[in-house]
């Protein structure tokens, strides 16, 4: 059982460069969500899935976009990299469509540098 | 809004000291409270989760305890040992249940 799988697990980008970081389960989940760690600031929401096809912004969503076609795969999308955007990305699911119903499972984080 | 706060920020104990790590939240209508850790560069690992009809949650040698009242969620971690160090986080939903929101961590070094 894989849990929760990101991929890449580092990279780096040039300003203005896009990228796509990937987030699978496997678990049949309902909900899935992307959050970016930074130092002081601690982990903040950026966009949130309650199931395929249906997305929502989070905390702090511009710059990035997303979309959820299947159960299982939830990307995020940088379409114009900025140096702001250098931070660790987690992925993280749970079972039910509702925030903190469940255990909520994470992925092992993508750390991304925007020179 | 829910906010989540923990204290302390940081601290250190000799290796076999029980201690208590806080937290607090502003919106008591939540489901659970999660209790996290966080090794060094890695992701999150769900500790304990404490349904909201609950008072205690145990694991081994954690205990979480809940006072939804009082908005506050205690994790105590007993004869520590240098492997429990690590970012301690708690986290609980939003009221429209749409984001757990998390606490900043506290990081937690036992020495040996």
């Amino acid at each position: 059982n894989a849990g929760v799988t990101q991929t890449p697990k580092f990279q780096v980008l040039k300003t203005g460069q896009s990228m796509t970081l990937q987030c699978a389960q496997d678990m049949n989940h309902e909900y899935m969500s992307w959050y970016r760690q930074d130092p002081g600031m601690g982990l903040r929401l950026i966009h949130y899935s309650v199931g395929a096809g249906i997305t929502d912004q989070g905390e702090v969503p511009n710059g990035y976009n997303v979309s959820r076609s299947t159960t299982e795969d939830f990307p995020l999308r940088l379409l114009s990299a900025a140096p702001s955007q250098t931070s660790v990305y987690f992925c993280a699911s749970s079972q039910d469509r509702r925030a903190g119903k469940n255990i909520q499972y994470f992925g092992a984080g993508t750390r991304l540098s925007v020179l | 809004k829910q906010e989540v706060t923990q204290i302390p920020a940081a601290l250190s104990v000799p290796e076999g000291e029980n201690l208590v790590l806080n937290c607090s939240f502003t919106d008591s209508a939540i489901y659970n409270l999660q209790w996290f850790r966080q090794d060094p560069g890695k992701g999150l690992t769900s500790l304990l989760l404490i349904q909201s009809s609950q008072r205690e949650q145990t694991s081994g040698r954690l205990n979480a305890s809940l006072d939804k009242s009082s908005g506050r969620s205690t994790l105590y971690i007993a004869a520590s040992q240098p492997g429990d160090s690590a970012t301690y986080l708690c986290a609980a939903n939003n009221q429209a249940g749409t984001a757990l929101i998390f606490g900043k961590g506290t990081t937690l070094s036992v020495s040996s």
